[in-house]
């Protein structure tokens, strides 16, 4: 089975500072792969980042950057210098190993809201 | 280009009446699926339409529930005999369909809010 725990429900900060969201991870499988995806007040679902699980290299872009630790099961996402558009709810979402045209579905974590005040 | 849609955004209803929720996805997108997000919660899958393939059902609740998709293009999502507890918003998200064991992104349309009353 596999399962996605976001153990922070909700998150305010001011404008300007640093704010990490949490991503824990289950899996069986030895290959894998890490989504976030962002979801705005208007509901629409953003995709934000793909990470492969034999790949642990850390990503930055712009003020969004994601660190994969495969010991600890965990893809977090720091986004720094936090702005007002930066609110919304952040979903971590894991999907094992596929083959060919067979099914992609997505185990998603509960979320986390952001808000960012100025 | 356009990204994918769905209709009605908005749909409130009493129970034991059907609806039925339309997915447009990204034109070339033959894989398709259908999530449903309840209040505060994570998405859960429900189903997964890949071209000429069976559907994957299994994350239907129940036999309630039920979609189509024609050819690799429209699906609808239908849910007979509404219950207060299929009060959620439904998305849809559409993606290409892998060549080799590498996910396709998925990408989603803005979802409808159903209410039952």
């Amino acid at each position: 089975a596999q399962k996605v725990t976001q153990a922070q429900t909700e998150i305010s900060v001011v404008e300007k500072e640093d704010v990490t969201l949490d991503c824990v991870y289950e899996t069986r499988d030895t290959t894998y792969y890490l989504f976030w995806y962002k979801q705005p007040p208007s509901g629409e679902l953003v995709f934000l980042i793909r990470r492969n699980s034999f790949d642990e290299q850390n990503e930055i872009s712009g003020r969004y950057s994601w660190n994969f630790q495969k010991s600890t099961s965990s893809f977090n996402f720091t986004i720094t210098a936090s702005q007002v558009v930066d609110s919304a709810v952040y979903f971590c979402a894991l999907r094992g190993r596929t083959f060919a045209g067979a099914n992609s579905k997505l185990t998603f974590g509960k979320g986390i809201t952001l808000s960012v005040r100025p | 280009g356009a990204g994918v849609s769905q209709s009605p955004s908005n749909k409130v209803t009493e129970k034991g009446k059907d609806v039925e929720l339309r997915c447009d996805p990204i034109s070339g997108h033959t894989a398709l699926y259908w999530y449903r997000q309840r209040l505060g919660q994570g998405l859960e899958f429900l189903i997964y339409f890949q071209g000429n393939s069976a559907p994957d059902k299994s994350g239907l609740p129940s036999d309630r529930f039920s979609a189509e998709r024609t050819g690799e293009s429209v699906s609808t999502l239908t849910i007979q005999r509404t219950q207060q507890e299929d009060s959620a918003v439904y998305l849809c998200a559409s993606s290409l369909v892998p060549v080799v064991s590498i996910p396709e992104t998925q990408y989603f349309g803005p979802g409808t809010r159903l209410l039952v009353l």
